[in-house]
């Protein structure tokens, strides 16, 4: 089943810890993309990848970190997580980059 | 991308068709009208586009007016699993788009399947 996967699903932790959060697609799609949704803000792009080994800033890249090393992969990295990455996080990808998004299930974050 | 105007919530009897409004009055020629949905806090989910054409497929019918500044999302007949948030959104096409695949979701409008 073509899917995008994103683990965990959900993740409390503290401020400072390192943390990852993984997402994998099995369509051999080229572009990738990060959001997050907090309520009233609607989706906001984090980065994004138009292939592997290039990435590039969203509207809201700091205090993340993202790499592309393989085309199914796009791991979200928050190296000093803090209490206003809590959010709602969505890893997205499409075949190009103009065509429709399929989106992960979500992986709800805390940072305490 | 221009901006879009949706009813923040609507509702519907089940078997019925709903009909979901969107004004994109600034869109421009060679932008596409997109609709997503997300169902609960689930990831958004793909329903279709279209760029001036009426477009259906399995999922929904896309009506674009003719002069393009607003569009209505149609599902045919409405099932208790269509209550969601639905989202409008217009943006140029891959060979126009010169930086990021910014989607701008915008607060949509929250449908609500009545039994």
């Amino acid at each position: 089943e073509a899917q995008v996967t994103q683990n965990p699903r959900y993740l409390i932790t503290v401020t400072g810890k390192k943390l990852t959060v993984t997402c994998s697609q099995n369509m051999n799609h080229e572009y990738m993309s990060w959001y997050r949704q907090d309520p009233g803000l609607g989706l906001r792009q984090i980065y994004y990848s138009m292939n592997v080994e290039v990435t590039d800033k969203g509207d809201v890249p700091e205090g993340y970190k993202v790499s592309r090393k393989e085309k199914r992969n796009f791991p979200l990295i928050l190296e000093s997580p803090s209490p206003n990455q809590t959010s709602l996080y969505f890893c997205a990808s499409s075949l190009h980059r103009g065509t429709p998004l399929h989106f992960g299930n979500g992986t709800r974050l805390t940072v305490t | 991308d221009a901006k879009t105007t949706q009813p923040p919530s609507m509702d519907c009897a089940e078997g019925r068709a709903a009909n979901l409004p969107c004004n994109h009055s600034t869109i421009s020629g060679n932008e596409y009208v997109y609709w997503y949905r997300q169902i609960h806090s689930q990831g958004p989910q793909y329903i279709i586009h279209g760029l001036k054409n009426n477009e259906t497929n399995e999922m929904a019918s896309l009506i674009i007016t003719e002069d393009r500044k607003s569009s209505t999302l149609i599902l045919p007949h409405a099932t208790l699993r269509d209550t969601a948030v639905y989202y409008c959104i217009v943006r140029v096409p891959r060979s126009r788009d010169q930086g990021a695949q910014k989607l701008v979701f915008g607060q949509g409008t929250r449908l609500t399947i009545n039994p």
